[in-house]
């Protein structure tokens, strides 16, 4: 079976603290995605990052840094010098081709950035 | 625009109504996903949509609950017989082809059930 876990239900940080939001996921398959989206208070989520199972490279971009490790199973986030902006529910996705396209979303860690 | 459209933005209906929820993914996507988040919840899965294959309807809740997309395009969610526990966020996303492809979200339907 197929699971997103994001331990992190809310945090809070004074605004340029850096911040990681974690995520744990669960697959069998070899081949699989796996996805970070923003849902800023306006509701619309946002599509940051994916990155596939055969590539932990870390990547980063601007204030924004992926750490993928299949050793752990984990995919975290960081946020370098947190801004106001950065104030918003993010998840965790995963999706394995096998089970036919389907997304499997962690239940999100709201993020307040406080000025 | 050529993002994922909803509408209604919000519904109100009372107890025991149907109601129909709509999707306008965008053009030449062709998987669609509808989700509900509950307040202060994750996303929870309904149903899924790709080309003409049979829907993935393993997260619908109940029998209550049906979606359909015609040609295509657009896709319609169907609650009938409300209950307040329906009362929800009601995502639709659209995507190209394969899971490897991100999904682009709508901005939701809200719907109270009084």
């Amino acid at each position: 079976a197929q699971k997103v876990t994001q331990a992190q239900t809310e945090i809070s940080v004074v605004e340029k603290e850096d911040v990681t939001l974690d995520c744990v996921y669960e697959t069998r398959d070899t081949t699989y995605y796996l996805f970070w989206y923003k849902q800023p208070p306006s509701g619309e989520l946002v599509f940051l990052i994916r990155r596939n199972s055969f590539d932990e490279q870390n990547e980063i971009s601007g204030r924004y840094s992926w750490n993928f490790q299949k050793s752990t199973s984990s995919f975290n986030f960081t946020i370098t010098a947190s801004q106001v902006v950065d104030s918003a529910v993010y998840f965790c996705a995963l999706s394995v081709t096998n089970t036919g396209n389907q997304f499997y979303f962690g239940t999100g860690t709201s993020l307040t950035v406080i000025p | 625009g050529a993002g994922v459209s909803q509408s209604p933005s919000n519904k109100v209906t009372e107890k025991g109504k149907d109601v129909e929820l709509r999707c306008d993914p965008i053009s030449g996507h062709t998987a669609l996903y509808w989700y509900r988040q509950s307040l202060g919840q994750g996303l929870e899965f309904l149903i899924y949509f790709q080309g003409n294959s049979a829907p993935d309807k393993s997260g619908l809740p109940s029998d209550r609950f049906s979606a359909e997309r015609t040609g295509g395009s657009v896709s319609t969610l169907t609650i009938q017989r409300t209950q307040q526990e329906d009362s929800a966020v009601y995502l639709c996303a659209s995507s190209l082809l394969a899971s490897y492809n991100e999904q682009f979200f709508g901005p939701g339907t809200r719907l109270t059930v009084l």
